[in-house]
């Protein structure tokens, strides 16, 4: 158990719909990364978040956003949803600091869009 | 990031040691070699780092080589649950995103 959690961790939905996922990191860490894996593209990452605000972007569509609440749990929202956005999501925490950085995954949310 | 390079896949015995090679030739010098695994569609999970020297914890070793260019993974006597992709990421700590490249699958056989 790496104490990053994640909910749900299963998603049918159809195209056009909107989901919130949650994360919640490990207990001290500030820093939470988003990461998408999909059969044809592997583990990418598409945002990172540290101590409430916005770090670092990568491959995140428009449709696609997150923020991190005072609380440091983060919510990944994802709208007007393709059969392409059917893929796990992943949420890993580090303390983000320069020494102590090794990220920690959840057990992720299986996004199925029908 | 360094780009590493690993072997698509690769069988073990079950109670021997696995060792899982990866090549990261264009490692800069504040980069680490991080390595995770994931067992079927669980989180990737952290198994061992390291920057210049060897290093071991109760999971596995990880063997640097002097120039930095390449390293190995070892789990010393490979069980049927270690059977997983492992991933070899150089990451300069920093906390910056981590980039997966293919991995290795290792298939650990009874």
């Amino acid at each position: 158990d790496s104490g990053v959690t994640q909910t749900p961790k299963h998603l049918i939905t159809a195209t056009g719909q909107r989901v919130t996922l949650r994360c919640s990191p490990r207990s001290g860490d500030l820093s939470v990364y988003w990461y998408q894996q999909s059969l044809d593209q592997g583990l990418q990452f598409l945002i990172q978040y540290y101590n409430g605000e916005e770090r670092a972007k990568g491959n995140i569509l428009e449709r696609f956003s997150a923020q991190q609440f005072p609380d440091l749990h983060s919510e990944l929202n994802l709208s007007s949803l393709e059969l392409g956005d059917s893929a796990l999501y992943f949420c890993a925490s580090s303390g983000g600091t320069i020494l102590t950085d090794t990220q920690y995954f959840g057990p992720g949310t299986r996004l199925t869009v029908l | 990031d360094a780009k590493t390079t690993q072997p698509p896949s690769m069988d073990c015995a079950e109670g021997r040691a696995a060792n899982l090679p990866c090549n990261h030739s264009t490692i800069s010098g504040n980069e680490y070699v991080y390595w995770y695994r994931q067992i079927h569609s669980q989180g990737p999970q952290y198994i061992i780092h390291g920057l210049k020297n060897n290093e071991t914890n109760e999971m596995a070793s990880l063997i640097i080589t002097e120039d930095r260019k390449s390293s190995t993974l070892i789990l010393p006597h490979a069980t049927l649950r270690d059977t997983a992709v492992y991933y070899c990421i150089a990451n300069n700590n920093a906390g910056n995103m981590l980039t997966f490249g293919g991995g290795t699958r290792l298939m650990v056989k009874p």
